[in-house]
This record gives structure tokens, C-alpha cells and sequence, in this order.
């Protein structure tokens, strides 16, 4: 089952902070979060695997609330480059999680 | 830096010509994926593989086949191309469920 993310399109100027949601209906595994780049292949961002635990890389980082099945990703003070596609893939239990879901991502725009 | 590479990034081919998609990965990862994905929306799996002889469909249905020979090769034929086949086509590979997957730089194909 697809996860849901919102917003669909976020606009901030440079420096402010946004948060991405992604939330499933199924019990999740895991939670993958990518960005893309217009024309270019999705890039790894961080993957949460434990309910409730939060991993971060610099200004960017992402906390998994197993008993919500939801994920939000943090951008803090965010910089021109942070523009791009987010998607949440998410993976269930069991034999499913190989198979990564996307959801429909959401496009953030980093104004000067 | 992940070593996946696809060839050609960019195909524009008449209806009803046999193509093939290739994708190759020199990490020894035994899982490997095909993603389609329109321009400005989701990734949806279309293939999977577990290992050499293993292959799966995914959750979009496509009249593409694929084949899993060699751990490294991972091709992707359409026997009979439509203008409805045009997108992009990413693959991606990981070691174990749960892993960060890699991404290609997708091929492009356009069916005229």
C-alpha cells in the first residue's frame, strides 16, 4: 500500500525549516527517505528502522513513530541545494522487505 | 560512490521495435530493481530480482520482462514497443532488505 505524503509542494526562502510527512496504513519495517533532483536518479537520504528512533545527517533528519506508522523528515535552515523531489519509501514485515513503496513525493523549492 | 550503470540513458524508438534496457552492478549486491517513473511523479517497481534465476513482478503491472543470469546484469526487454512505454526507467540494487538502495541514472525512453 502507497504512503501518503505531505505536503504535496512546499516554497520556502532560504534558511527556513520544513517537515515532510510520510504516513502508511500498513505496519512498516522500515522508512527510506530520498531526494531527486530534476532529471536526475533519487539519492539516498537516511533510512529509519526502529519505531521512535531518529536519525540525522547535518541539517536534515527524520524521527519514525512505529505505533503511528509515520515518518517525518526535518530540514533545518535550509540551503538552495535542498531544492528537489522527497520521496518516503517504506517496507513492510515479513518477506516484503526487499520491496520498497514510494509515495508520491513532495516538491520543496529553496527561494534566495 | 555507487557503481550501477545503465545503458543508453536516452532511447527514442519507433512503435513496435524490440528493445532491451541494460543495467549492470559492480558491488555484488544480490537484490536488484526496476522502477518506472513518469516525469514529476512516483517511482513504481516493476521488477524485482532476489538473486541469479530469481525474478518477481512488482506492483505496477508492465508487459516488460526481465532476466537475472549473472548477479552483476540485470536487463529489462520490451518485445514490442508502444507509445504508452514512454518514461523513464530506473535501476536499483542493495545487498540486504532494509539497505539503502543505489541508483542508475535511468534510461528515457521515448516511443514514437
Amino acid at each position: 500500500q502507497q504512503p501518503v505524503q505531505s505536503p504535496q509542494a512546499v516554497i520556502l526562502r532560504e534558511g527556513e525549516d520544513a517537515v515532510i510527512n510520510c504516513s502508511s496504513s500498513k505496519a512498516l519495517y522500515s522508512v527510506h527517505w530520498y531526494r531527486q533532483k530534476h532529471g536526475e536518479a533519487p539519492v539516498f537520504l537516511m533510512i529509519l528502522l526502529k519505531g521512535g528512533e531518529q536519525k540525522g545527517h547535518e541539517k536534515i533528519s527524520a524521527s519514525f513513530n512505529e505505533k503511528k506508522q509515520q515518518s517525518s523528515l526535518y530540514l533545518t535552515a535550509s540551503q538552495l541545494s535542498y531544492s528537489g523531489t522527497y520521496f518516503c519509501g517504506t517496507t513492510g514485515g515479513g518477506g516484503s522487505n526487499y520491496k520498497l513503496t514510494f509515495g508520491k513525493g513532495t516538491l520543496l523549492t529553496v527561494n534566495p | 560512490e555507487a557503481d550501477i550503470y545503465q545503458t543508453p540513458r536516452y532511447l527514442v524508438i519507433g512503435t513496435g521495435k524490440k528493445i532491451t534496457l541494460e543495467c549492470s552492478q559492480t558491488m555484488g549486491h544480490d537484490k536488484m530493481y526496476w522502477y518506472q517513473q513518469d516525469p514529476g511523479m512516483e517511482l513504481h517497481l516493476i521488477h524485482y530480482s532476489y538473486g541469479v534465476n530469481s525474478t518477481e513482478k512488482g506492483d505496477l503491472s508492465s508487459e516488460s520482462t526481465v532476466s537475472r543470469i549473472r548477479t552483476e546484469h540485470f536487463p529489462l526487454t520490451l518485445e514490442s514497443a508502444r507509445p504508452s512505454h514512454t518514461s523513464q526507467y530506473l535501476c536499483a540494487s542493495n545487498q540486504r532488505g532494509g539497505d539503502e538502495q543505489y541508483f542508475g541514472p535511468g534510461t528515457r525512453l521515448t516511443v514514437t
